[in-house]
């Protein structure tokens, strides 16, 4: 079993709508991480977190450290948000290196 | 802005052949990583540096090599490239946990990426 999980593996959504993209994972993390990578292979960070909740635009991301989950939102989905969203882990037990999710490959459509 | 640059967005090469993949960050990290990308396997650690001269291996060392000889370089050697390995190559930087500040918290900087295919 992988230590970090996602779902969906693959979304199409409309133009406009809400998508959560759900991260999680089985190990003691110091914090969350959330990437996004867009056709061509550069990845750009978009939120760390250890606590609670954090927004950015159009984007707000939660973790439930007692429930080892994290979610990503995009309100008013737009087509350049497709992209493969990729959650990653910093396990406790190790400073520097981090553990990936498979990564949700979203494409929306106008 | 954190800078990381890499030698090449595509290369192709042969079987056989040596290959040279080079990482620059310009934000003084002390960490700096090599994963390569997959469809299906998402990102796997390959090596990482946490200071010059220094080396660690990551999940999958096997046919590869690094070295790191000043602090905003780091390369990643091909002794001997197999098709297998043709893969998206990612490199990334980050900073030494010791002087992290807690908002920033070892988040690592990517470059673009250099997709390798080997005939």
């Amino acid at each position: 079993k992988n230590e970090v999980e996602q779902s969906p593996q693959n979304l199409t959504a409309q133009e406009g709508e809400f998508i959560t993209i759900n991260c999680s994972y089985s190990v003691g993390i110091s914090a969350l991480h959330w990437l996004q990578q867009h056709p061509g292979g550069g990845i750009v960070s978009l939120f760390m977190l250890s606590s609670g909740k954090k927004k950015h635009g159009r984007l707000i991301a939660t973790i439930n450290i007692q429930e080892k989950h994290s979610s990503l939102h995009i309100t008013a989905s737009h087509p350049r948000d497709s992209a493969v969203y990729i959650c990653a882990v910093f396990k406790r037990t190790s400073y520097d290196k981090v553990i990936f999710g498979p990564g949700t490959s979203l494409s929306v459509i106008p | 802005d954190v800078k990381v640059t890499q030698s090449s967005r595509y290369l192709v090469k042969r079987t056989g052949e040596k290959v040279f993949l080079e990482c620059v960050q310009d934000m003084d990290h002390e960490n700096m990583f090599w994963y390569r990308q997959d469809p299906g396997l998402g990102l796997r650690l390959i090596y990482f540096s946490y200071d010059v001269k220094m080396k660690e291996k990551g999940d999958i060392p096997e046919g590869y090599s690094v070295s790191r000889e000043k602090k905003e370089r780091f390369s990643l050697i091909l002794e001997s490239a197999s098709t297998n390995q043709t893969s998206m190559y990612l490199c990334a930087s980050s900073l030494w946990v010791g002087r992290a500040q807690r908002s920033s918290y070892n988040e690592q900087f990517f470059g673009p990426g250099t997709r390798l295919t080997v005939l």
